[in-house]
């Protein structure tokens, strides 16, 4: 079945420090990666694609992601997170031959950032 | 700006209640879809719709049926409320020729007693 994988579920950073949120799918076909953020009490907004081309993505807020398809990971990075990232960040997958609209879902990490 | 609305940002209902969520959007997107948001568990789709009257289960329909009588509008009802569908709901919309990015509403967090 395809999946998503976020294997760090809490990352707490100082303000500053360098951000890798891990992102593995399960899938054999072609996909288009997304990251979604959420804000404390807001809603969940997109961060950046990818769909084809350059495998390295850049997204709002100093955020870019990495896809290497044969580890199937799509890592998010910030090189200075700041206080205002404090948030929960999902990876989200879908299948582009699927023939729906399905988005698959990580089960999100939340980062705080120390100020 | 595309803009989801969600009817209700908190709810309380009694186990047995029907429940109705609301959900509209307004940049005439074709698709909508809702989703149930779980600590430690993501999102996971519940039922989506790509058209008017059309609708697709997603992967915990149980419990739960939609409507889609307007474009604009994607609503989500709990026939029988029960204290397993606590949960935070969340509404999206996405334009077909962008078929693959979603707008999501504000979420609707529901507590069934």
């Amino acid at each position: 079945a395809q999946s998503v994988s976020q294997h760090n579920h809490h990352v707490i950073l100082s303000e500053a420090a360098s951000l890798e949120l891990g992102c593995n799918y399960s899938y054999g076909g072609t996909v288009n990666l997304f990251w979604y953020v959420q804000y404390p009490g807001q809603h969940l907004q997109l961060l950046l694609k990818y769909f084809s081309g350059d495998p390295l993505v850049k997204g709002i807020k100093g955020f870019e992601a990495e896809f290497i398809k044969s580890k199937f990971s799509f890592n998010l990075r910030k090189p200075s997170v700041q206080w205002s990232d404090t948030a929960e960040y999902f990876c989200a997958v879908t299948p582009t031959t699927s023939g729906t609209y399905k988005y698959i879902f990580g089960t999100g990490t939340r980062l705080k950032v120390l100020a | 700006d595309v803009k989801v609305t969600q009817s209700s940002r908190y709810l309380v209902k009694r186990t047995g209640e029907k429940v109705f969520l609301e959900c509209v959007q307004d940049m005439d997107h074709e698709n909508m879809f809702w989703y149930r948001q779980d600590p430690g568990l993501g999102l996971r789709l519940i039922y989506f719709s790509y058209d008017v009257k059309m609708k697709e289960k997603g992967d915990i329909p149980e419990g739960y049926s939609v409507s889609r009588e307007k474009k604009e509008r994607f609503s989500l009802i709990l026939e029988s409320a029960s204290t397993n569908q606590t949960s935070m709901y969340l509404c999206a919309s996405s334009p077909v020729w962008s078929r693959y990015e979603q707008y999501f509403g504000p979420g609707t967090r529901l507590t069934v007693t």
